[in-house]
Parts: C-alpha cells; sequence; structure tokens
C-alpha cells in the first residue's frame, strides 16, 4: 500500500530549464509534506516543506505546489543546475497522532549542460 | 548545523552473523529514526525512537532490533543475517515532539551500505 507515489522514475532536464517532479499521495489525513534530495553515497538532506494550509512555498529556486484536492505536490525547479542532478524524494505526515514521515521511491532528475 | 554520524559506510557480513550499525547525533534531538533505502522502494522505516529506552516499530521492523541507552545514540542491530536485509541503512534524528515529523525535518546521516553474502 504506497500512500506516496512517485510515478516517474526519472527525469531528464536541460540546463536552466525548469524541472518539475510529481508526487502524490492517498492518505487525506497528510498534511505536511517536504521533498529531499539525496546525493549518491550521502543521507537524504531536507529541501523544502509545505503544509496544508499553503497551497505554495518558494525558497529560492524550488517552489514546492499543493493541490490538496487531487492530492497532488510537485516541486518545481528554475532554472536547473547540473549540480541539481540527484534523487528527489517526496514525503507526507499527519500533525494529529503519533505521525511519522511517509517516502515515495524517489524520481532520479539529470541536469545535462 | 545537525550532525548524524553512522559508524561505518561500508560492511559485509556473512549470513546469520549479528550485525551492529550505530548512529549518533550531536543536537540533543528527542528523535531517532533507523530506514532502509531500496531501489524502486524508497525510504522504509524499520523503526524508531523517541526518547531513551523507548522503541517503536516501524513499517518493516521483521529481523531488526533497536537500542537506545542514550540520548545521542540509537543502533539497529540485525539479529540473524539474511541476505534480503542487503541494503542501505540510514539514520535520521528530528526535533519533534513524540517522533512526528511536523514541523521537524528529518536529519539523516550519509547512510551504512550492509552487503550480506
Amino acid at each position: 500500500d504506497q500512500q506516496v507515489k512517485q510515478n516517474s522514475p526519472s527525469l531528464s532536464v536541460q540546463e536552466g530549464r525548469i524541472s518539475i517532479l510529481n508526487c502524490d499521495y492517498t492518505n487525506s489525513m497528510f498534511d505536511y509534506f517536504l521533498w529531499y534530495k539525496k546525493y549518491p553515497a550521502e543521507g537524504p538532506t531536507f529541501l523544502i516543506s509545505i503544509s496544508s494550509i499553503k497551497d505554495k512555498n518558494e525558497d529560492g529556486r524550488f517552489t514546492v505546489f499543493l493541490n490538496k484536492s487531487a492530492k497532488h505536490l510537485s516541486l518545481h525547479i528554475v532554472p536547473s543546475q547540473p549540480g541539481d542532478s540527484a534523487v528527489y524524494f517526496c514525503a507526507a505526515s499527519a500533525s494529529t497522532g503519533f505521525q511519522k514521515l511517509v517516502f515515495g521511491t524517489g524520481t532520479r532528475l539529470l541536469v545535462s549542460p | 548545523d545537525v550532525k548524524v554520524t553512522q559508524s561505518s559506510r561500508y560492511l559485509v557480513k556473512r549470513t546469520g552473523e549479528k550485525v551492529f550499525l550505530e548512529c549518533v547525533q550531536d543536537m540533543d534531538h528527542e528523535n531517532m529514526f533507523w530506514y532502509r533505502q531500496d531501489p524502486g522502494l524508497g525510504l522504509r522505516l524499520i523503526y524508531f525512537s523517541y526518547d531513551v529506552k523507548m522503541k517503536e516499530k516501524g513499517d518493516i521492523p521483521e529481523g531488526y532490533s533497536v537500542s537506545r541507552e542514550k540520548k545521542e545514540r540509537f543502533s539497529l542491530i540485525l539479529e540473524s543475517a539474511s541476505t534480503n536485509q542487503t541494503s542501505m541503512y540510514l539514520c535520521a534524528s528530528s526535533s519533534g515532539q513524540w517522533g512526528s515529523s511536523y514541523n521537524s525535518p528529518l536529519h539523516f546521516g550519509n547512510g551504512t551500505r550492509l552487503t550480506v553474502t
């Protein structure tokens, strides 16, 4: 039962263009969402988050959009840089109860010069 | 900056061995977690702890146990290693209450790649 889904295992983008990574979730209790970036041989690092009271959160080149009715979120990277090449994990959590993070399966982003 | 340190980057063990994976964090975080990462499966939670000597099962606890004797240290134990436990193991910590991740992102170590032959 995959509660958080990243249906695209990989994405290739040219430098300077926009990268859009998508994530869908099924549990309507989720109200806090995060994106993590992972380079090979390193642990994931926190990138950006959004709570369900917002539909957009921006941090520099990174913007996360949340569509609660569609249970969908996306991460936009503009402009994409070769250093953004990594695996991106979407994660979700609920503020009520003793809830832990649930991760998606990841999307490998390759940004070519 | 939060630092989560995993004692080994690479480990090779034989089937049936007892394996200890150690993790230390330096930010006085209440919560510590053990995940494994496998291709196509993402990160799956094995166990977590929200206080010293407290532990809770995650999604895939079978074949594993944990120990948290001190706040900064969280150990993952493979009682009798098997080949299907070959994986990347990731330790994380956070400051959220009762293990909650709400507004408390996880901080990960660099991982231990375990191979069981």
